[in-house]
């Protein structure tokens, strides 16, 4: 079993759909949560940071922890096809530690 | 925000060739620095980690005397694949923390794309 699981999708969704991507851990030790798109050829870039269980917004991504399950979720309201991109999740067990990464979820937001 | 830059953005080689790859984080010290490899439609896979004045820690399976890695500055780390062969074409990138506080967290290079001919 990997430590960090996400679907890889491709996952295709309209203009202005509500997306839900999600990653499921083993590690318990993980403290520290985080999302970060890729396009492609290009490194990832971070998009949001959480700390322990909670919600956190920023703008159009809401980014949920619930460490009792041991699931994260991002949340992308209003999409646009500039969001076309892969998501990645990754976490770790201290800031500044070495990130463990999901396979990455590609999403296609189409006109 | 946190800037990370990597030189060079992609590179082309002949087998048997050395490569040399460097990651700068650009306005503020990084005194680890992470390298990762990725292969396409896959996700990041840590290679090692960069340490300023002392030997990288490598992950299991990444042979050290293949990946050459030295932090030489505060800013500064180079990764030379040395005796590139064509499996070791694949998309490296680096990362590094933007402090040392707990609640620090990563930012990452552009990549370096490698082909090895």
């Amino acid at each position: 079993q990997k430590e960090v699981e996400q679907d890889p999708g491709p996952l295709s969704v309209p203009e202005g759909a509500i997306v839900s991507l999600n990653c499921t851990y083993s590690n318990s030790a993980f403290q520290y949560f985080m999302w970060y798109r890729q396009y492609s050829r290009k490194g990832p870039e971070l998009l949001m940071y959480t700390y322990s269980s909670g919600n956190k917004e920023d703008g159009r991504f809401t980014a949920q922890v619930d460490k009792s399950s041991k699931y994260i979720s991002l949340f992308i309201r209003d999409s646009q096809p500039s969001d076309s991109a892969t998501y990645l999740c990754a976490m770790s067990t201290g800031g500044g530690n070495k990130l463990t990464f999901g396979t990455g979820t590609q999403l296609k937001v189409e006109l | 925000g946190a800037v990370v830059s990597q030189h060079p953005s992609r590179v082309i080689c002949k087998s048997g060739t050395s490569v040399k790859i460097e990651c700068r984080s650009l306005d503020f010290q990084a005194t680890t620095m992470f390298w990762y490899r990725q292969f396409p439609k896959q996700s990041l896979m840590l290679m090692a980690t960069s340490n300023e004045g002392s030997k990288a820690t490598y992950e299991q399976g990444v042979e050290k005397d293949k990946f050459l890695i030295n932090h030489a500055s505060l800013t500064l780390s180079t990764l030379t694949v040395t005796s590139a062969h064509p499996e070791d074409s694949s998309f490296y990138i680096c990362s590094a923390p933007l402090g040392q506080a707990s609640t620090d967290t990563q930012y990452f290079g552009p990549g370096t794309r490698l082909t090895v001919l």
